[in-house]
């Protein structure tokens, strides 16, 4: 059973506006959270990360917001660019044990310019 | 110069075959992984190591195993190949002591067994 979820595969948003992806989780041990983007022939980079001690982090224009008690975050890109389109994966980690990450199954977002 | 390299970048093999995939790092990470990646699966975990003498298997570890050469070598070997082995292979490195949690990934290896 999947332990993260990532329930829409794709997104598609005009360049400009805000780009909103969305992850649950059900383990209730996760307490660090990271967004990893994907471009094609390329491996995952690491883009943002949250603790559950906190409920948002901000870096540029991604925020991503971590809602503890409904276990889902959401990650905003605001404004969205054309160079934002990728695949965009969600990530849990139980830093009380080996902090290797459970990983959804991503989705895709375009931005049409 | 890439900081985790992955030989060869694409491979095209025949079930029965066998085939090592080769992941090197200069992160002077101690922890590596190998992961796959199937369309609308994400990743998921081959093997770990979270040192040269530490091996683990991962989710998906049947069919496959791994050589951890030194600190900055870690092979990924399909004894047997079979065509549902085909998918993207990613290997990875991380450091969770120095207080940073994220993995740092390979460039991948596009393996198509026919």
């Amino acid at each position: 059973d999947q332990q993260v979820k990532q329930n829409s595969p794709s997104l598609s948003v005009q360049e400009g506006r805000i780009s909103i992806l969305n992850c649950d989780y059900t383990n209730s041990m996760f307490d660090y959270f990271l967004w990893y983007k994907k471009y094609p022939a390329e491996g995952p980079t690491f883009l943002i990360s949250i603790s559950s001690i906190k409920d948002k982090n901000e870096d540029g224009r991604f925020t991503v917001f971590l809602n503890k008690s409904a276990k889902h975050l959401s990650l905003h890109i605001v404004p969205s660019q054309p160079g934002d389109s990728a695949v965009y994966f969600c990530a849990a980690s139980a830093t009380g044990g080996s902090y290797i990450p459970t990983f959804g199954r991503g989705t895709s977002l375009i931005v049409h310019p | 110069d890439a900081d985790v390299t992955q030989t060869p970048r694409n491979r095209i093999t025949k079930t029965g075959k066998r085939i090592m995939l080769e992941c090197s790092q200069t992160k002077g990470h101690d922890r590596m992984y190998w992961y796959r990646q199937d369309p609308g699966l994400g990743l998921r975990l081959i093997y770990y190591s979270f040192d040269v003498k530490d091996i683990n298997k991962g989710e998906i570890s049947d069919g496959y195993s791994v050589s951890r050469q030194a600190q900055a070598k870690f092979s990924l070997s399909l004894e047997s190949a079979i065509p549902n082995q085909t998918a993207l292979y990613f290997c990875a490195t991380s450091d969770p002591t120095s207080g940073r949690y994220e993995q740092y990934f390979g460039p991948g290896t596009r393996l198509t067994v026919t």
